[in-house]
């Protein structure tokens, strides 16, 4: 089956500090990936997807990389801002099957001025 | 302009209860969601729907039947509410069977049963 697994949180940082939030998965097919992010009291938005080996995506200074070697999509970000605290969540998505994309459990990044 | 849109955001209620949630989306998309959000923010599937069609109906207690009246509406009614159904709930939309279209949220729903 299909699986996604992020490193738990919370993940606590000072504004300006450089952010890593690992993401691994398994997937029985060809995946996309995604990362969203949850800002308190609001659903779930796409922040950047990668749909092939190697793509990079990246969106309001977040980057993260498909690397199908390590079956990894880790996000970053050189300079975290307050605005920025909100939990994130890492999914893949395979073509066919049941149209379920897969979530990971989250990690709850909280900014510090 | 809102792209998912569900109604309530909030609703709070008692024990035994039956409540409604709606959903709407104005994208065209013809697959939706119903998702169970929990207090650590795991995210459970429950339902899925394709051009009406019920496709996914994980293991969720038959308290719950989702009803798609056309493909821009997915509503949620609960029978006989229990505390253990007290979470966010969250309705999604995704345009067709391609893996690298994202889904798109609504703001949630907030359960709390008293």
């Amino acid at each position: 089956g299909n699986s996604v697994t992020q490193m738990e949180g919370p993940v606590t940082l000072s504004e300006e500090a450089f952010l890593t939030i690992n993401c691994t998965y398994t997937a029985t097919g060809y995946p996309s990936l995604f990362w969203y992010v949850q800002y308190p009291g609001e659903g779930l938005q796409l922040l950047l997807k990668a749909t092939k080996a190697d793509d990079k995506g990246s969106n309001k200074g977040f980057e993260a990389t498909y690397r199908k070697e390590t079956t990894s999509f880790h996000l970053e970000k050189g300079s975290v801002q307050v605005s920025d605290s909100a939990v994130y969540f890492c999914a893949l998505s395979v073509s066919g099957g049941s149209y379920i994309p897969t979530f990971g459990r989250g990690t709850s990044l909280i900014v510090h001025p | 302009d809102t792209a998912v849109s569900q109604t309530p955001k909030y609703l709070v209620t008692q024990m035994g209860n039956d409540k409604s949630i709606k959903c709407e989306q104005n994208l065209g998309h013809d697959t939706m969601y119903w998702y169970k959000q929990d207090s650590k923010k795991f995210l459970k599937i429950m339902f899925s729907y394709n051009n009406k069609e019920l496709i996914i109906n994980e293991t969720v207690p038959n308290r719950f039947s989702p009803k798609s009246p056309d493909k821009a509406h997915l509503n949620l009614h609960i029978n006989s509410l229990e505390l253990g159904d007290s979470a966010v709930y969250f309705c999604a939309s995704r345009q067709g069977q391609s893996s690298n279209q994202p889904q798109h949220f609504g703001d949630g729903t907030r359960l709390s049963i008293l």
